[in-house]
């Protein structure tokens, strides 16, 4: 069964470094999704993409949030100058329509230090 | 805005008994709905969706849902639960807007536990 995938699993970093994290989707999908989820905390939407541009974002994806479609598989998320707020488990998610159900990946654990 | 209620923090069920969480939406139309699971450490399994239809949805592992619009709700439930269903249990709602790709709204979610 199709599945997304999400690398690393747990990335560690220094406040101010700049991480990238990975997606691939599933692959005939055409929507991806970035959340957060703050350990204890709800699952929270961060941004989605369709057709190489940014559809919707809210407002905890500020400037120092970027996605990226770099080739036809990975779906990226870039934090430019990484804070101790960041630190939080991200998930993937893709849809094949709009209007369907969204598809999500293990998630990446990033701990800032 | 949409919102997602989910006022049960943490419930505790015996094995072999029935279950209900509950879920409550903040919306000014019709919104789809879902049920997403999450063991320790994993990622979100989706339960069972309602876009439209039958209010009443039939999902994985023995769980349905029931659409009610004039209570704004979406409760999920199952007739007899396993130890193998205790997670943490999100309620989501998307939403039908101008022509973009729609984020989910998540409710705080419920931990489930299940006793011997």
């Amino acid at each position: 069964e199709p599945e997304v995938t999400q690398t690393p699993s747990h990335q560690v970093t220094q406040m101010g470094q700049e991480v990238i994290l990975r997606c691939v989707p599933i692959s005939n999908h055409l929507y991806f999704y970035w959340y957060r989820q703050i350990l204890g905390q709800k699952v929270e939407f961060l941004v989605s993409f369709y057709n190489n541009e940014i559809s919707e974002k809210s407002e905890i994806f500020d400037d120092q949030f970027s996605v990226e479609r770099p080739d036809g598989s990975n779906f990226t998320l870039k934090i430019r100058s990484t804070k101790l707020e960041d630190s939080a488990m991200y998930f993937c998610a893709s849809s094949e329509g709009r209007i369907n159900e969204q598809f999500f990946g293990p998630g990446t654990r990033l701990t800032v230090l | 805005a949409q919102s997602v209620t989910q006022p049960d923090i943490h419930i505790t069920v015996s094995e072999g008994a029935s279950l209900e969480l509950r879920c409550n939406y903040s919306y000014g139309a019709t919104p789809y709905l879902f049920w997403y699971v999450q063991s320790p450490g994993q990622g979100l399994q989706l339960l069972l969706k309602y876009f439209s239809g039958d209010t009443l949805v039939q999902g994985i592992k023995g769980f349905e849902a029931e659409f009610k619009r004039s209570q704004s709700s979406f409760n999920l439930r199952k007739p007899s639960v396993h130890w193998s269903d205790a997670a943490e249990y999100f309620c989501a709602v998307g939403t039908y807007s101008g022509g973009g790709a729609d984020g989910l709204t998540f409710g705080k979610g419920t931990h489930l536990i299940i006793q011997p």
